[in-house]
């Protein structure tokens, strides 16, 4: 069975904070893939990041980075000086590589005040 | 261009009516997905239809019933709801493959009164 976990369930920082949100994941799959989604409120998910299980790289995008780590099992995203416009519902999610269907985490809404 | 459209964007409908969501998508992707979103939850997949054929139900009752009319459409067709169906209801599209990221359309949200 697969599962993902996403402990923070609301997140709130002021501008131009730091903020890290956390994604455990479980898998029997050596093979698999993870994403981030964001959902603004007007309810859209945006895809932000695809990472495959055999490829443990960090990403950076903009303000915006990703720590993959598999000895732990997390995909953790950073967003470095944090923006009003950052404030979202954030989806973790994971994809074996033998199943069809994506498994999300619970989401952690992130709340950015000036 | 990663864009998938939706309509309507709002709905209501009664328990007795019969309504259908459109999605469509120009990305030349030949999966298509139905998801139902609760407030506050994950979405939930409903179907997936793989080259215009459906190749995952999961256990959705029979008042929801999918149709891929080709490459580009997905309806979704709504007949005799309950209240607890109110929800956003968003199509997704991607290559088909495990590894490939879905696109997400806007949503609708039904509500049934």
């Amino acid at each position: 069975a697969q599962k993902v976990t996403q402990a923070q369930t609301e997140i709130s920082v002021v501008e131009k904070e730091d903020v890290t949100l956390d994604c455990v994941y479980e898998t029997r799959d050596t093979t698999y893939y993870l994403f981030w989604y964001k959902q603004p409120p007007s309810g859209e998910l945006v895809f932000l990041i695809r990472r495959n299980s055999f490829d443990e790289q960090n990403e950076i995008s903009g303000r915006y980075s990703w720590n993959f780590q598999k000895s732990t099992s997390s995909f953790n995203f950073t967003i470095t000086a944090s923006q009003v416009v950052d404030s979202a519902v954030y989806f973790c999610a994971l994809r074996p590589g033998t199943a069809s269907k994506l498994t999300f985490g619970t989401g952690t809404r992130l709340q950015v005040t000036l | 261009d990663t864009e998938v459209t939706q309509t309507p964007k709002h709905l209501v409908m009664g328990m007795t009516n019969k309504k259908s969501l459109k999605c469509e998508q120009h990305m030349g992707h030949r999966a298509m997905y139905w998801y139902k979103q609760k407030a506050k939850k994950p979405p939930e997949l409903m179907f997936v239809y793989s080259y215009e054929k459906l190749s995952i139900n999961e256990s959705v009752p029979s008042r929801f019933s999918p149709e891929c009319p080709n490459s580009s459409l997905l309806n979704l067709h709504l007949h005799a709801l309950q209240p607890e169906d109110s929800a956003l209801y968003l199509c997704a599209s991607s290559q088909v493959g495990h590894s490939y990221e879905q696109y997400f359309g806007p949503g609708t949200r039904l509500t049934v009164t």
